[in-house]
């Protein structure tokens, strides 16, 4: 009950694409859900987050969308750039916010 | 503001050896926690530590240890290492408690049990 699952594994999206990473979660206490980037040799890094009781935020060209009932929510990017390419990570943390569990990971490449 | 360092970078131990790792938090940071990143996955939680209190725990097993000190830096201690111990470790600090207080990472520990 406490998993993420996220998919795809690997994503290749042409520069100036979309690139979409969905997410979905079983644990109903789960409250805040960031998304964090990470670059090869570096930590995770936030990169945008949302709360359940809105159904999306932007900042820049990076989207969160929330679909409380279905329990799922993705993260778009616009107009993807090679300096795009990295590794993104969904997430969810709640009850106290002792513990943040992270998806498996999606690997993206943006080609020029 | 200094971010989140930690040392080594690198570390190779022999099955059954004991390990330390090091984290210094972020400036202002009062809440420190672990995670263990295997090859291709998510971060795991570990621990995380509090005003020098650990107040969570993944599932990890209890050779897995940790400290926090005055100054908020922490340690992660693993005893009688095993071959599945290899992994990325990495720290993270963070102010408080508060859904809305993120996350930040250092590099971590890149740790290789042979």
């Amino acid at each position: 009950q406490q998993q993420v699952k996220q998919s795809p594994q690997s994503l290749i999206v042409q520069k100036g694409g979309i690139s979409i990473i969905n997410c979905a979660y079983e644990n109903t206490a789960f409250d805040y859900f960031p998304w964090y980037q990470q670059f090869p040799g570096k930590g995770p890094a936030l990169l945008i987050a949302i709360r359940p009781d809105v159904s999306e935020k932007k900042e820049g060209r990076f989207t969160i969308s929330f679909n409380k009932s279905a329990k799922q929510f993705s993260l778009h990017i616009m107009d993807s750039q090679p300096g795009d390419s990295a590794t993104y990570f969904c997430a969810a943390s709640g009850e106290g916010y002792q513990k943040v569990t992270f998806g498996t990971g999606t690997k993206l490449q943006v080609i020029p | 503001e200094t971010g989140v360092t930690q040392s080594p970078t690198h570390l190779i131990k022999t099955r059954g050896q004991q390990v330390t790792l090091r984290c210094s938090s972020q400036s202002g940071h009062n809440t420190v926690s672990w995670y263990q990143q295997a090859l291709g996955q998510g971060p795991q939680f570990i621990f995380q530590y509090y005003r020098e209190e650990e107040n969570g725990r993944g599932n990890f097993p209890p050779r897995f240890s940790g400290l926090q000190f005055p100054n908020y830096s922490s340690e992660l201690n693993v005893n009688a290492l095993e071959l599945d111990d290899s992994a990325l470790y990495l720290c993270a600090s963070r102010t408080g408690l508060v859904a809305n207080s993120p996350l930040h990472f250092g590099n971590g520990t890149r740790l290789t049990v042979t």
